[in-house]
């Protein structure tokens, strides 16, 4: 059972990075059957995609992060990561990553518990 | 990026049905067969409920279905239980390519 968990710090002051790593266990993340994503959560709003990578490493990404924003692949540690520059106050939310159904098909089926970031000084 | 279009609540009783839709654009919704429906739970990860449309992921009840008429996809809840009381979202594939959630509904069961 494939199983995605998030780490990093739940505080990060404004104008610095948000970096965050999921590791994923049950399973490879060199997999050609499915890209892995990041999806936020601002607290009581919506969600909101961020982006996605694929094991060999080529992304796609929200246009409106898109300046901020690198996604990462380290397959020898079965894990992806994401950092995000120069953060502000309403980047402050849950962050949680999640396993994309195949090539194309932009749907996230497995989802690990998500971890709460606060931008804040 | 603009979210898709979702009503902000819906409610029914148990056992009736309700719809939700999800209106977005011909660059989104209505351009491509790549909308997928999330449940989440207050203090959860959203569940996928549903993929490519009207797909059922395993171990998703058959109470639940999508479909999509031009640039407006709607999930239906049939037989509706107490458990689906929750806030659902749907997401869409849009050409650039990126992924664009809807706003979120939430669903009370009376």
């Amino acid at each position: 059972q494939m199983q995605l968990q998030e780490s990093g710090p739940g505080l990060v002051k404004p104008s610095e990075t948000l970096s965050l790593t999921c590791n994923v266990s049950g399973g490879s993340i060199s997999s050609s059957n499915y890209w892995w994503g990041w999806v936020r959560q601002p607290p009581g709003k919506g969600l909101e995609w961020i982006g996605s990578i694929y094991y060999s490493g080529t992304t796609h990404y929200s246009s409106s992060l898109k300046s901020r924003l690198i996604i990462s692949v380290d397959t020898s540690k079965n894990q992806f990561s994401l950092n995000l520059i120069s953060v502000t106050a309403a980047d402050t939310a849950v962050y949680y990553c999640a396993r994309q159904l195949g090539v194309g098909r932009w749907a996230f089926d497995i989802w690990g518990q998500g971890t709460i970031v606060t931008v804040s000084s | 990026q603009s979210a898709l279009t979702q009503p902000p609540s819906v409610s029914g009783s148990p056992g009736q049905s309700v719809t939700i839709s999800c209106t977005g654009t011909s660059s989104d919704v209505g351009g491509y067969n790549i909308v997928s429906w999330y449940q989440q739970s207050p203090g959860t990860a959203p569940k996928l409920m549903i993929y490519e449309v009207s797909n059922r992921p395993s171990g998703v009840p058959d109470r639940f279905s999508g479909s999509k008429s031009g640039n407006t996809a709607s999930l239906t809840i049939s037989g509706l239980q107490a458990e689906d009381e929750a806030d659902y979202y749907c997401s869409s594939h849009r050409s650039g390519p990126t992924l664009v959630f809807g706003g979120g509904t939430k669903l009370t069961v009376l």
